[in-house]
């Protein structure tokens, strides 16, 4: 299994511009999740899908930041207008709701490093 | 909301045991977990403990939980450079997310 697949690795763009992040989740995995990573906050949760339906946006920031999940194989994090406090890692992670007992194993991908200049 | 709490930074010599430390909030999390991140990667499951258990030991690795103090370690023995890394822990809230923390970044001198 190739893990959870993330592009691009790194995206460097100027204040305004549109960001689409892409990420594919481990094949049969249910449940899906964004995160951002900066040095001052650590890793924030922005949105949780599960069965390709957003079930927690609480994370999400503000109206600029939207993520969607077509199907089960694939998720978009799309940041219009962007900005430079957006600078972070993105991370997508996916897991296997239900499995195991209750045991949450996330699996993350590599993440995306995007820079708003 | 959920608090996940750590130190932030250890140097250990290769060769020493190092020990990490963390506090959480959420008594009712089934499992608690170690994460590790390498430079440019993303996050690894490490170990997990399940709550009902006061240790688990994993080759180099060992877990160490007190419920009553929602306190959680991870020690790992015989140190080496590959373990340089930053070290998450994490537990369960509402619907299988999972509450970080900052993290704890352990640098290996050689």
């Amino acid at each position: 299994d190739a893990g959870v697949i993330q592009s691009p690795r790194h995206e460097v763009t100027e204040m305004g511009q549109e960001v689409t992040l892409r990420c594919k989740p481990i094949s049969g995995h249910n449940s899906l999740f964004w995160y951002r990573q900066t040095m001052m906050r650590g890793l924030e949760l922005l949105i949780y899908f599960n069965n390709n339906v957003p079930i927690d946006d609480s994370g999400m920031p503000e109206d600029r930041f939207s993520a969607k999940m077509p199907n089960a194989s694939f998720s978009t994090l799309k940041i219009q207008p962007s900005e430079p406090r957006d600078s972070a890692v993105y991370f997508c992670a996916s897991s296997l709701r239900g499995s195991r007992g209750g045991l949450d194993t996330q699996y993350f991908g590599p993440g995306t490093r995007l820079t708003v200049l | 909301g959920e608090d996940v709490e750590q130190s932030l930074f250890l140097s250990v010599r290769e060769g020493d045991s190092s020990v990490i430390n963390c506090t959480y909030t959420d008594s009712s999390s089934t499992y608690l977990y170690w994460y590790k991140q390498e430079p440019g990667a993303g996050l690894q499951l490490l170990t997990y403990i399940f709550s009902n258990m006061d240790m688990k030991q994993d080759q180099r690795l060992t877990v160490l939980l007190n419920k009553k103090d929602k306190h959680l370690s991870l020690r790992i023995a015989d140190t080496q450079t590959g373990d340089s890394a930053i070290y998450f822990c994490a537990e369960t809230y509402g619907n299988n997310r999972l509450a970080f923390g900052k993290g704890n970044q352990v640098v290996v001198i050689p």
